[in-house]
């Protein structure tokens, strides 16, 4: 039962243009959701965040959009850039309690210069 | 300022043989966790520790056991490890007044033949 899914294994963008990374989620109790960027042989590193009481969240060129009532938040990236090449995952988990994260499989985002 | 470190950053295992993956944060965190990673399955939790002195099992805890050795510290063991094991082991901690946002150690890849 994977209760957040990033159903895109790969994006392709080309350097300047948009990113539009995607995640849905299936539990209605997430009310916090992150994004972690991982580069190969590094642990994840947080990117960007937004709980349920928002519906998008800035910070330079990323921002983050929640729709709560179709589940599903994405990611966007503008201008891409080649050092943003890496692999993303989304994340969910709820304030109260112990904060433990749920993941999606990741997508890898290449952008081509 | 180290953040959250992993030791080994690599290990080569016999199936039935033992070890334990250390993991040390420096960020004086009350929460810490471990997760493996597997591809095409994002990252799941196989423990995590709320606060000094509490361990409870994530989503794949069979194979494992943790110790939560002082605030700093929390280890995972494998008594005895098997091919299903393979993976890349993370260690995160967070400070639970923050909301989720976790910090990741560099990562422990771990093969068992």
């Amino acid at each position: 039962d994977q209760q957040v899914k990033q159903n895109s294994p790969s994006l392709s963008v080309q350097e300047g243009r948009i990113s539009i990374l995607n995640c849905d989620y299936t539990n209605s109790m997430f009310d916090y959701f992150l994004w972690y960027k991982k580069y190969p042989a590094e642990g994840p590193t947080f990117l960007i965040s937004i709980s349920s009481i928002k519906d998008k969240n800035e910070d330079g060129r990323f921002t983050v959009f929640l729709n709560k009532s179709a589940k599903h938040l994405s990611l966007h990236i503008v201008p891409s850039q080649p050092g943003d090449s890496a692999v993303y995952f989304c994340a969910a988990s709820a304030l109260q309690g112990a904060q433990k994260l749920v993941f999606g499989q990741g997508t890898r985002l290449t952008i081509n210069p | 300022n180290a953040g959250v470190t992993q030791t080994p950053k690599f290990q080569v295992l016999k199936t039935g043989q033992s070890m334990t993956l250390q993991c040390a944060q420096d960020m004086n965190h009350n929460s810490m966790y471990w997760y493996r990673q597997d591809p095409g399955m994002g990252l799941r939790l196989i423990y995590y520790s709320a606060s000094e002195g509490t361990t409870d099992k994530g989503e794949v805890p069979n194979g494992y056991n943790v110790s939560r050795l002082n605030k700093r510290e929390f280890s995972l063991r494998l008594e005895s490890a098997a091919p299903s094991q393979t993976s890349v082991y993370f260690c995160a901690s967070t400070e639970r007044t923050s909301g989720s946002k976790q910090y990741f150690g560099p990562g422990t890849r771990l093969t068992v033949t």
